[in-house]
């Protein structure tokens, strides 16, 4: 079965540099959640999108941005990147009309800011 | 959403049954309990969720007590593959949220399952 996908897998990049990551979710499912988990923590919850529209967000820096495209990918823009940024970023979706509205993750995409 | 409370950490002979145990007190009558999995640096793992009654898939059990106030998951015969961060999560059910979309997960402490050779 299809899995979510996020690209890039391992991301390096300077401070105060600008990264980019997506996430393509499964097949059908309508919407997305983005979550940060920094070295030895949990995962943090950061953004979510239903049918492309933002629809909760949690502790996500004013530097960070995400959208939800037409196809329903989104992607996660960090800008002015600090050293506190290097974590692991899963990206996650589900089906709203579900019932329990199962979340299912990627593989994430780990960000090492030098 | 209820908090949940989770052992720190717990050990599993392998082959044995490991059974997990959460704790959600606050419970309301419209919230789900989730159980996910971390393997390290993995993406977390759906395992299986309930509402009130019991619930058996591929690869667990998940006991809820009549009042809700607590669960317990297990496996019924641990490997060391199933070595993880074992989350247990309770959430609003579709429908009862404050609007489309309000349906993330919060992860807590969790437990960390060591399956022992």
């Amino acid at each position: 079965a299809a899995g979510v996908i996020q690209s890039p897998r391992h991301l390096i990049k300077e401070k105060r540099e600008t990264a980019t990551l997506k996430c393509y979710p499964i097949p059908r499912h309508d919407t997305v959640y983005w979550y940060q988990q920094g070295p030895g923590q949990d995962p943090q919850f950061l953004i979510s999108f239903y049918e492309k529209m933002q629809s909760d967000k949690g502790s996500i820096p004013d530097r960070f941005s995400a959208q939800q495209f037409s196809d329903y990918h989104s992607e996660l823009n960090m800008s002015s990147l600090e050293l506190g940024d290097s974590a692991l970023y899963f990206c996650a979706s589900s089906l709203q009309g579900s019932g329990a509205n199962v979340l299912t993750f990627g593989a994430g995409s780990r960000l090492t800011v030098l | 959403d209820a908090k949940t409370t989770q052992p720190p950490s717990m050990d599993c002979a392998e082959g044995r049954a490991a059974n997990l145990p959460c704790n959600h007190s606050t419970i309301s009558g419209n919230e789900y309990v989730y159980w996910y999995r971390q393997i390290h640096s993995q993406g977390p793992q759906y395992i299986i969720h309930g509402l009130k009654n019991n619930e058996t898939n591929e690869m667990a059990s998940l006991i809820i007590t009549e009042d809700r106030k607590s669960s317990t998951l297990i496996l019924p015969h641990a490997t060391l593959r199933d070595t993880a961060v074992y989350y247990c999560i309770v959430r609003v059910a579709l429908g009862f949220g404050s609007g489309a979309g309000s349906y993330q997960l919060t992860f807590g402490k969790g437990t960390k399952l060591s399956v022992i050779p």
